[in-house]
């Protein structure tokens, strides 16, 4: 099955600064790599996605990249902000069952103010 | 429209009791995803329901946990003789067309944990 592993763990900024997450996969079948925010003792939220059939994404302060020779993707939220503070999780599935995601163990993001 | 629901959003349940999580998905979704989340870890797939079938419960431990999606009402995950290992988070989501790529959302989750 598919395997997604997800750096760092914990990452600490300084708010206006800039944040960057890496995730990579192992099933070279995946094609649709979501990024889930979820804050403490709430539900995971879809922040931005990308399928395979792209490189690069982006959505205002937030964008991803995805390298499907290397098997990895990375989220990149530029000028954080103390409410950037969460969980982020990457994840990946395939077309085949694009049900059933693999996420990563998740990112702690913590903005300085 | 309310959203995905769960309910409870906390449930305590002694070793060896039955745990049952309900899930309301949006209306006019048909397509029920239940994942588990461990402390500290990423969400882990379990089951996929539609109504009335189970299309996929490849991430369900093989005993004491079941899942169902009926005509009427909530789909439920129910969890019999619970143990320690199993206190953690359960999501379901829900979608109008198969797949979590195709606008599917989360519930708020029920935190079940076993004393």
């Amino acid at each position: 099955g598919e395997n997604v592993e997800q750096h760092p763990s914990t990452l600490s900024v300084q708010e206006g600064d800039s944040a960057v997450i890496k995730c990579t996969y192992s099933d070279s079948a995946s094609n649709y790599f979501p990024w889930y925010k979820q804050e403490l003792g709430k539900r995971p939220q879809l922040i931005i996605d990308i399928r395979s059939n792209v490189g690069e994404k982006k959505d205002q302060r937030i964008a991803v990249t995805l390298n499907k020779t290397a098997k990895h993707f990375s989220l990149h939220i530029t000028e954080t902000q103390p409410e950037d503070s969460a969980v982020y999780f990457c994840a990946a599935s395939q077309f085949s069952n694009d049900y059933k995601l693999s996420f990563g163990a998740g990112t702690t993001v913590t903005v300085r103010a | 429209n309310a959203g995905v629901m769960q309910n409870p959003r906390h449930l305590v349940r002694r070793r060896g009791q039955e745990a049952r999580l309900r899930c309301s998905p949006m209306k006019g979704h048909s397509h029920v995803y239940w994942y588990r989340q461990l402390p500290e870890e990423g969400l882990k797939f379990m089951v996929y329901l539609q109504k009335e079938n189970i299309i996929d419960e490849s991430g369900m431990p093989k005993e004491r946990f079941s899942a169902e999606f009926p005509k009427e009402g909530p789909s439920i995950l129910r969890i019999q003789q619970v143990v320690r290992g199993d206190s953690a988070a359960y999501f379901c989501a829900s979608s109008f067309r198969q797949g979590m790529n195709t606008e599917a959302f989360f519930g708020q989750g029920t935190r079940l944990t076993v004393v």
